[in-house]
């Protein structure tokens, strides 16, 4: 069972480039979400969804764009990456009845 | 604006030491109050969470504190252990509405021999 499994694991980019993290999930949970994770600022929520087709902004929002075409993945795209968005992005996916939270191991990007 | 307040940023601890970590809310809507630990190279994964109906609850070596009035929770490790060196994320969450969590900014625990 992979439960929740993300990729690229490791990315750099050049300033201006685009690019898309793949989430995947295999647990058939309903919710979605992309957090970023920096230094002394904990996980902030990027964008999330709620269902197949569904996406709404978070915490974090401007620079991304996400897409839930199918129930089990939910991609996170870069348009035009920036130095400000070299973080760590982890995947989460949550049943939708409860609060627990499931999480990916994380995908390193970074910006030059 | 950061809606939930961890301290300390991080902690040293000696093995069987019990290690205390705060945090601290400012939206009263939330019910759902997790921790999450979290190893290098890994993504946080749930250890224990309590609702505001109760004022403690624990899990083998780890108890959640939650004072409602004060808006404060806090994680106790007794016992600790060298193997429980890792990241530990509080966060608040409320119920429906996406069961979004909003996170603290995070305690690193080294617990030493």
């Amino acid at each position: 069972n992979a439960g929740v499994t993300q990729t690229p694991k490791f990315r750099v980019l050049k300033t201006g480039q685009s690019m898309t993290l793949l989430c995947a999930q295999d647990m058939n949970h309903e919710y979605m979400y992309w957090y970023r994770q920096d230094p002394g600022m904990g996980l902030r929520l990027i964008h999330y969804s709620v269902g197949e087709g569904t996406t709404a902004k978070g915490e974090v929002p401007d620079g991304y764009n996400v897409s839930r075409l199918k129930k089990q993945n939910f991609l996170l795209g870069l348009e035009s990456a920036a130095p400000s968005q070299t973080s760590v992005y982890f995947c989460a996916s949550n049943r939708g009845n409860t609060g627990e939270l499931f999480f990916g191991e994380g995908s390193r990007l970074t910006v030059l | 604006q950061q809606q939930v307040k961890q301290s300390p940023q991080s902690l040293i601890v000696q093995k069987g030491g019990i290690p205390i970590i705060n945090c601290a809310y400012e939206n009263t809507a939330f019910d759902y109050f997790p921790w999450y630990q979290q190893f290098p190279g890994k993504g946080p994964a749930l250890l224990i969470a309590i609702r505001p109906d109760v004022s403690e609850k624990k899990e083998g070596r780890f108890t959640i504190s939650f004072n409602k009035s004060a808006k404060q929770f806090s994680l106790h490790i007794m016992d600790s252990q060298p193997g429980d060196s890792a990241t530990y994320f509080c966060a608040a969450g409320r119920t429906g509405g996406g069961n979004k969590l909003t996170f603290g900014t995070g305690t690193q625990l080294k617990v030493e021999l």
